[in-house]
């Protein structure tokens, strides 16, 4: 069974600049979270969805990142423009319905110069 | 509301056992885990608690669990070089209606050989 995948592994962008990143849950898994690591700190969640429904949305940061699960399936987070202090870790995680696990991808670094 | 606190450095020689530990604020947490990164990889889950239970014993790692002092602990025995890894404990809320998980800043471990 494949793991969580995540694309790009790592992205350089200057401030005001538009990245979006894409995570492929593990296959049969309803539930997509994403979280973000900013500068060493702890890691925080940023939202939940349930097949292409948000869940909880309330870690989201500010309304230049937009987050979508067309389908069900993969979900992209866009940050339009990126600042800064959007620099850090974003990990994408999925898992059952009733399951309680969250499989972790590998990560994107992102990197506002 | 929610936090979840680690000591952030430690260090200890190959063949001894490491203790890392993790406080949470959250009285109505129903899980609780750790997770471990290893330089430039995504979050790979190594354990975890339900709320109810007191010990986890898994081959090398034992999880101690004090609800009464919210008090949460990995000990790994004959810790080895390749356990150098970022350590990072979650606790998943009782309250919470998602999934969300609550981390806490991670403890770099160390290990000598």
């Amino acid at each position: 069974e494949a793991g969580v995948t995540q694309f790009p592994s790592h992205s350089v962008i200057e401030k005001g600049q538009t990245v979006t990143l894409r995570c492929d849950p593990i296959s049969g898994h309803d539930n997509l979270y994403w979280y973000r690591r900013v500068m060493g700190k702890e890691i925080k969640f940023l939202l939940h969805f349930v097949k292409e429904s948000k869940q909880d949305e309330s870690g989201m940061p500010n309304n230049r990142f937009l987050a979508e699960r067309t389908g069900g399936t993969y979900s992209t987070l866009k940050v339009q423009p990126a600042e800064l202090e959007d620099s850090g870790v974003y990990f994408c995680a999925s898992s059952r319905l009733t399951e309680e696990t969250q499989y972790f991808g590998p990560g994107t670094r992102l990197l506002v110069l | 509301g929610e936090d979840v606190e680690q000591s952030l450095f430690l260090s200890v020689r190959e063949g001894d056992s490491s203790v890392i530990n993790c406080t949470y604020t959250d009285s109505s947490s129903t899980y609780l885990y750790w997770y471990k990164q290893e330089p430039g990889a995504g979050l790979q889950l190594l354990t975890y608690i339900f709320s109810n239970m007191d010990m986890k014993q898994d081959q090398r790692l034992t999880v101690l669990l004090n609800k009464k002092d919210k008090h949460l602990s990995l000990r790994i025995a004959d810790t080895q070089t390749g356990d150098s890894a970022i350590y990072f404990c979650a606790e998943k809320s009782g309250s919470s209606n998602t999934g969300k998980l609550i981390f806490g800043q991670g403890t770099t471990l160390q290990v000598k050989p």
